[in-house]
């Protein structure tokens, strides 16, 4: 099977940056996703790593390590509305894909 | 171009009974997924429907099931309902089986 450990809660300020790990457990997988979570609200896909290395989409980025079974989601210069959830999701294929329990940030002024 | 959408958004049912959930599909995605997420939990994969056909299947008990229609909207179907199925019912689609899965907001399920 698979499995996915993240922080269960990460708090940082306004304007600061923020990292938020992942690291997983699988015997293989075509790539990591990202996904945002408002409180009440639908996963919003944010990231995708099928490579290793940094992808990077505005104030977020995202970075893979396949040898180290390890990825990361950077937020830059964070705004009150990045307060959410934060989930991690390997592809493992066949579409399942397997999210890990999420890291709630909250952003405070 | 409109998002996935799901209803009913909310619903309540008792112990033992049934339900259906619908999702519609982007347009032009063609593949549909359903995942649970229990209250305070990650996602769980149930379902994958891909041009009318069950692709792939989560750890769910037979009393899961779904349909996807020749539009490629779906239902997804929960028999015998247990007080432990109460969750928020999230339908995700994607342009074909390779490409992001885009999620719908959800239908809240509460069993009493």
């Amino acid at each position: 099977g698979q499995s996915l450990e993240q922080p269960s809660e990460v708090t940082a300020v306004e304007g600061a940056i923020v990292q938020i790990n992942c690291t997983y457990q699988t015997s293989g997988f075509y790539g990591l996703s990202w996904y945002q979570q408002h409180d009440g609200g639908a996963p919003t896909f944010l990231s995708y790593n099928a490579l290793d290395g940094l992808e990077e989409t505005g104030r977020f980025s995202s970075f893979l390590s396949r040898s180290d079974s390890y990825g990361y989601l950077l937020l830059q210069e964070l705004q009150m509305k990045d307060s959410a959830s934060y989930f991690c999701a390997l592809d493992t294929g066949r579409r399942a894909l397997t999210f890990g329990s999420g890291t709630r940030l909250q952003v405070q002024p | 171009e409109a998002g996935v959408t799901q209803s009913p958004t909310h619903l309540i049912k008792t112990r033992g009974q049934q339900v259906t959930l619908r999702c519609s599909p982007i347009s032009g995605h063609t593949s549909v997924y359903w995942y649970q997420q229990a209250l305070g939990l990650g996602l769980q994969f149930l379902l994958w429907y891909d041009e009318g056909e069950e692709r792939n299947r989560g750890n769910f008990p037979p009393r899961f099931s779904g349909r996807q229609f020749p539009n490629y909207s779906s239902e997804l179907n929960v028999n015998a309902l247990e007080l432990e199925d109460s969750a928020l019912y999230l339908c995700a689609s994607s342009r074909d089986s390779q490409e992001t899965q885009y999620f719908g907001p959800g239908t809240r399920l509460l069993v009493l």
